[in-house]
């Protein structure tokens, strides 16, 4: 079955730079969309189809994908951005189509 | 506004059965597709089915495979799931969550609050 590995955690100072990267074989090739979960609260998308924002999510989130990786990339990091973050595929060509990596623990320092 | 309520989580003992709803509103209903996800203790998300918009179309996951049904009622702006032969592994937060379609490639645009299930003796 199809394999998505992000990195445990990712830490950041306020006002910097996070990338959380999402790895899978030729991820690239495929949708690519990224949710945000704080504790106690359902999974939010912030990220779909690669880099499009949904209406209401800063353009402080922005995302991309090549190869064997995507990137959520978030700019100008703020306190209330400390968050669980899960990358999800879908693939078409298969019975199981969706896919969500291992999630990432973001942490503002 | 948009919104999922999930209902029916509760305490089953492992191999029994449980049923759970989900009520949309303030959108089309018949006009989604509807995943199931769940989320056990202090784990990632993991999906779980599957339902296409008229129905006809239904995936699960391998470790629900054969033990759960999601269904709908398109009528009753209602998403289900039944759960039989429940397993201690399959304790869990589950969500309902709304596939946005080609609009969004099928990305899960929104999500219910969900419900607990939790499997013990």
């Amino acid at each position: 079955s199809y394999v998505l590995t992000q990195p445990p955690s990712v830490s950041v100072a306020p006002g910097k730079t996070a990338r959380i990267s999402c790895g899978g074989d030729n991820v690239g090739g495929k949708s690519v969309h990224w949710y945000q979960q704080k504790p106690g609260q359902a999974p939010v998308l912030v990220i779909y189809y690669d880099g499009d924002r949904p209406s209401g999510i800063p353009e402080r989130f922005s995302g991309s994908s090549f190869g064997n990786t995507a990137t959520l990339t978030i700019s100008r990091v703020e306190a209330g951005d400390e968050a669980d973050y899960f990358c999800q595929v879908w693939d078409s060509s298969s019975d199981h189509p969706y896919v969500f990596g291992t999630g990432t623990k973001v942490t503002v320092l | 506004q948009v919104q999922l309520v999930e209902s029916g989580g509760g305490l089953v003992e492992p191999g029994g059965s449980l049923s759970l709803s989900c009520a949309a509103s303030g959108f089309t209903f018949g006009d989604y597709y509807m995943n199931w996800i769940r989320q056990a203790p202090g784990k990632g998300l993991e999906w779980v089915s599957h339902i296409s918009d008229s129905g006809k179309t239904i995936y699960y996951g391998d470790s629900v495979k054969g033990r759960f049904t999601i269904s709908r009622d398109n009528a009753k702006n209602s998403l289900y799931l039944h759960m039989n032969s429940l397993r201690a592994e399959d304790t869990a937060l589950y969500y309902c969550a709304r596939d946005g379609g080609s609009d969004t490639q099928y990305a899960m645009d929104v999500w219910g609050q969900g419900t607990t299930v939790t499997v013990s003796s």
